[in-house]
């Protein structure tokens, strides 16, 4: 109930690609789907987040697609540079303020 | 405005060994959640504070246990080490009281248990 999935484990795509990472979720309790971006050695980072309420946010070359009845959502990122090279997480908060279940990443490589 | 900070970087414990990490969050905030993450997995959160209380907690034993300081800086322990503690523990700050607030990380603590 609190697990979210995430795919695929790894992907690799050439520069000015989209890439694409796709989450499920169970608990319909849940109601913030934050996305991070981690870089090796560092601490995760807020990229962009959802509410359930928005099928679609978009911020610069990020875009999340959330589908409420289907518990799923997703991360398009256009024109990936090589810069966008990190582990990505989904994640999403439950009813508690702060508690956020994180899935289990998406290593992105963005070749030139 | 600082970030949060995590001490110490790196260490290393042995198994049965007890360890304190120490977080300060970001000025302005005062909640702390922690949270552990293994090696090519995401983080699990361990628990939270909230104005010095715990506000929560994930399927952690009760050998991991934690304090928050009246200025908001946080503490996690973790006793009787085994080595599948090994991994980076992260604390990250946010500003309680919505349910939309953003949390913010730190480095974390890359900790190794042989």
């Amino acid at each position: 109930q609190q697990q979210v999935k995430q795919s695929p484990q790894s992907l690799i795509v050439q520069k000015g690609g989209i890439s694409i990472i796709n989450c499920a979720y169970e608990n319909t309790a849940f109601d913030y789907f934050p996305w991070y971006q981690q870089f090796p050695g560092k601490g995760p980072a807020l990229l962009i987040a959802i509410r359930p309420d928005v099928s679609e946010k978009k911020e610069g070359r990020f875009t999340i697609s959330f589908n409420k009845s289907a518990k799923q959502f997703s991360l398009h990122i256009m024109d990936s540079q090589p810069g966008d090279s990190a582990t990505y997480f989904c994640a999403a908060r439950g009813t508690s303020y702060d508690k956020v279940i994180f899935g289990p990443g998406t290593s992105l490589s963005v070749i030139p | 405005e600082t970030g949060v900070t995590q001490s110490p970087t790196h260490l290393i414990k042995t198994r049965g060994q007890q360890v304190t990490l120490r977080c300060s969050s970001q000025s302005g905030h005062n909640t702390v959640s922690w949270y552990q993450q293994a090696l090519g997995q995401g983080p699990q959160f361990i628990f939270q504070y909230y104005r010095e209380e715990e506000n929560g907690r994930g399927n952690f034993p009760p050998r991991f246990s934690g304090l928050q300081f009246p200025n908001y800086s946080s503490e996690l322990n973790v006793n009787a080490l085994e080595l599948d503690d090994s991994a980076l523990y992260l604390c990250a700050s946010s500003f309680g009281g919505t349910l939309y607030n953003e949390q913010f990380f730190g480095p974390g603590t890359r900790l190794t248990v042989l």
